[in-house]
């Protein structure tokens, strides 16, 4: 299947710092990209839907100035988790969608 | 009403068995519709996908979708030990979203 590669995999950083995470498809174009979120034990929360060229999509809930998506390119989309405090320490995952979708290795993000 | 449910297990299936897992969706316009599996801490990998209402099979995979009844399913025959993981149904609706129901947790006993 098609590749795409999620970085970092892990990133540790200091409450009110920011932290940008990149999601690229490797071997294919993506217009259309979606950005998850997993807390422990739980399913994949849609946050945003990234759509390049234009502005993100997000759902109910999700803070734009908080989560900043930008999708320069067909092959590129970073999340930025801007002022991260410890309540944002989550698994973030990224995927590109060309009628399957497929996911990054995904970024575990913790906020100390 | 969740747009994509799924009951949350845990399965228990016996080793050599067969494990089916359900799904239900709201959204009539919906049409494609995936299954994933996710092992703790990992990002979920593909494990099938189905476009038409019936069957499809892959190994030792079958999804079956009905969307009329708006549900799909996904048996795994002779269930082993590395089958235990969670399972995600994810429905491309007509929203133009890809969205997950809560996964079911499948354990395979020796």
């Amino acid at each position: 299947g098609a590749v795409v590669s999620q970085h970092p995999s892990r990133v540790i950083c200091k409450s009110g710092t920011s932290v940008k995470i990149e999601c690229r498809s490797l071997d294919f174009q993506a217009t259309t990209m979606f950005w998850y979120r997993q807390f422990p034990k739980q399913s994949l929360m849609l946050m945003a839907t990234s759509n390049e060229g234009s502005k993100a999509t997000y759902e109910q809930g999700v803070e734009k100035d908080k989560f900043l998506i930008n999708h320069a390119s067909l092959t590129l989309s970073t999340l930025t988790v801007t002022s991260a405090h410890p309540e944002d320490s989550s698994f973030y995952i990224c995927s590109a969608y060309t009628g399957d979708a497929f996911f990054g290795q995904g970024t575990r993000l913790t906020v100390v | 009403q969740k747009e994509v449910e799924q009951n949350s297990g845990p399965l228990s299936v016996p080793e050599g068995a067969i494990a089916s897992l359900n799904c239900t969706y709201s959204d009539r316009g919906s049409q494609s519709f995936f299954w994933y599996r996710q092992y703790s801490g990992k990002s979920p990998e593909l494990i099938m996908f189905i476009y038409s209402n019936g069957d499809k099979e892959d190994g030792r995979f079958t999804a079956q979708l009905n969307k009329a009844s708006q549900y799909v399913s996904l048996l795994i025959r002779d269930s082993q030990p590395s089958d235990s993981a969670t399972y995600l149904c994810a429905v491309w609706g007509s929203w133009g979203k890809l969205q997950f129901g809560a996964g079911t947790q499948v354990v395979v006993t020796p």
